[in-house]
């Protein structure tokens, strides 16, 4: 059963441009999480999708946004970036609930420029 | 203070010891998760835990509910558990993970 997979893997960008992630979850987990992993706030959650909604929600600003489409993948939306957007983002797929076993991509390493 | 802490923040040992990594939290939860993490960022999920303990080959996790306490412990360390140990918590009546500020364990030959 193939991974999770995120795409791009890396992605240089300016301020101000903006920026959407795509993660593909395993097959038949419908539930998936995003995260945005800095060295100075570690992993911090961004939000989860199950069955198209958006369960719950993280404490980042309205410039970041998500949607999940009917085949369970994911994409994330960073619009306006600021110099502090740059990071990690991994996502992480479940069966049915977030606390079920995660299982995570490789993530996509942003850089801000 | 943070939700979900955990100590060491720094580990090192030599190959052969046993290992022990606190994490610590402070509200409700509905599960407790071990992850490690290689460098270069790959994420595996090592443990899933609510209650009692749980063995995957030398790692063991427990978890105590009364106490919000959970440990995971490394017997035999090899310098291939070289990682960084992040333990994780789900609140009761969310689907979002509070992630502790991870521990870097290095193992020398």
């Amino acid at each position: 059963k193939a991974g999770v997979t995120q795409t791009p893997r890396y992605l240089i960008k300016t301020r101000g441009q903006q920026v959407t992630l795509s993660c593909s979850p395993i097959s038949g987990h419908r539930s998936v999480s995003w995260y945005q992993q800095t060295p100075g706030q570690g992993l911090q959650f961004l939000f989860e999708y199950f069955s198209e909604t958006q369960r719950n929600k993280g404490n980042f600003p309205g410039r970041f946004s998500g949607r999940q489409f009917s085949n369970s993948r994911s994409e994330m939306n960073v619009s306006t970036l600021e110099l502090g957007d740059s990071a990690l983002y991994l996502c992480a797929s479940s069966r049915q609930q977030s606390w079920d076993e995660q299982f995570f991509g490789p993530g996509t390493r942003l850089t801000v420029l | 203070k943070n939700e979900v802490e955990q100590s060491p923040q720094n580990l090192t040992a030599q190959e052969g010891e046993f290992i022990t990594i606190n994490c610590s939290y402070s509200v409700g939860i509905s599960a407790l998760h071990w992850l490690q993490q290689h460098p270069g960022g790959g994420i595996v999920s090592l443990f899933m835990l609510s209650s009692g303990k749980k063995k995957h080959g030398r790692l063991i996790a427990t978890i105590n509910i009364q106490e919000k306490h959970s440990s995971l412990h490394i017997t035999a360390s090899h310098p291939r558990d070289s990682a960084v140990y992040i333990c994780a918590a789900t609140p009761y009546n969310t689907d979002k993970l509070i992630f502790g500020t991870g521990t870097r364990l290095q193992v020398f030959p």
